[in-house]
């Protein structure tokens, strides 16, 4: 089955750039997700990118995966003190259930 | 979007006993699924809720342990039966739906 990995932490300050990571090992997903979880909340879908894609821009989202490395990656720009949240990578199976990363926490000083 | 919704939201049950958790979405989705995020942890799938019959269960879960019903394309139910307080986690549903999948907020459970 596939395996999704996440760094578990990033702390960045409000105005900067975060770029959050995944790597995976199953190419077979045909989409990837990105979703935010926030305290005592369910999942928020952020964004997804077809497989067959590099980039993906969504106003202040930006994921690029390079199927090469089995790499994906979020980047938000000007980060605001509001993402502070889990952010957690999802490939699908092929029978459209998903398969999660361990999530990344981001933290967000002011 | 799809918007989905769970009842409850959150629930403090004892030890032995059972709970039902309802899902329902606002929009008639193909495909339903029920995930378990532990405390801490990530999501694990529990099943696929299959519509009009028996629901397909991943590696460590059992239909006697979480059974689930689908009646049609836009509710489903997954009861925790025999409750220990390794069941305390949170259960979330999800519709997807084309290139899409949503999920609903989640039901918080403690087990005593």
């Amino acid at each position: 089955g596939e395996d999704v990995e996440q760094s578990l932490f990033l702390s960045v300050r409000e105005g900067d750039s975060s770029v959050i990571n995944c790597t995976y090992t199953d190419s077979s997903s045909t989409y990837l997700y990105w979703y935010k979880q926030e305290p005592g909340a369910g999942l928020q879908l952020l964004t997804y990118i077809f497989s067959n894609m590099d980039m993906k821009q969504d106003q202040r989202l930006t994921v690029l995966l390079n199927k090469k490395d089995k790499h994906l990656s979020l980047r938000i720009a000007d980060t605001q003190t509001g993402d502070s949240a889990i952010y957690f990578c999802a490939g699908d199976t092929g029978r459209r259930a998903l398969t999660f990363g361990s999530g990344t926490r981001l933290q967000v000083q002011p | 979007s799809a918007v989905i919704s769970q009842k409850p939201s959150r629930d403090i049950c004892q030890r032995g006993t059972s709970l039902t958790i309802q899902c329902q979405v606002d929009s008639q989705v193909t495909m339903m699924f029920w995930y378990r995020q532990q405390p801490g942890q990530s999501l694990t799938l529990i099943a696929t809720a299959n519509q009009g019959s028996e629901a397909t269960y991943e590696s460590g879960f059992v239909i006697d342990k979480f059974p689930i019903s689908r009646p049609n394309l836009t509710f489903s139910t997954l009861t925790v039966s025999n409750m220990s307080p390794e069941d305390s986690s949170i259960y979330l549903c999800s519709g997807h739906e084309g290139e899409t999948q949503y999920f609903g907020p989640g039901t918080r459970l403690l087990v005593l």
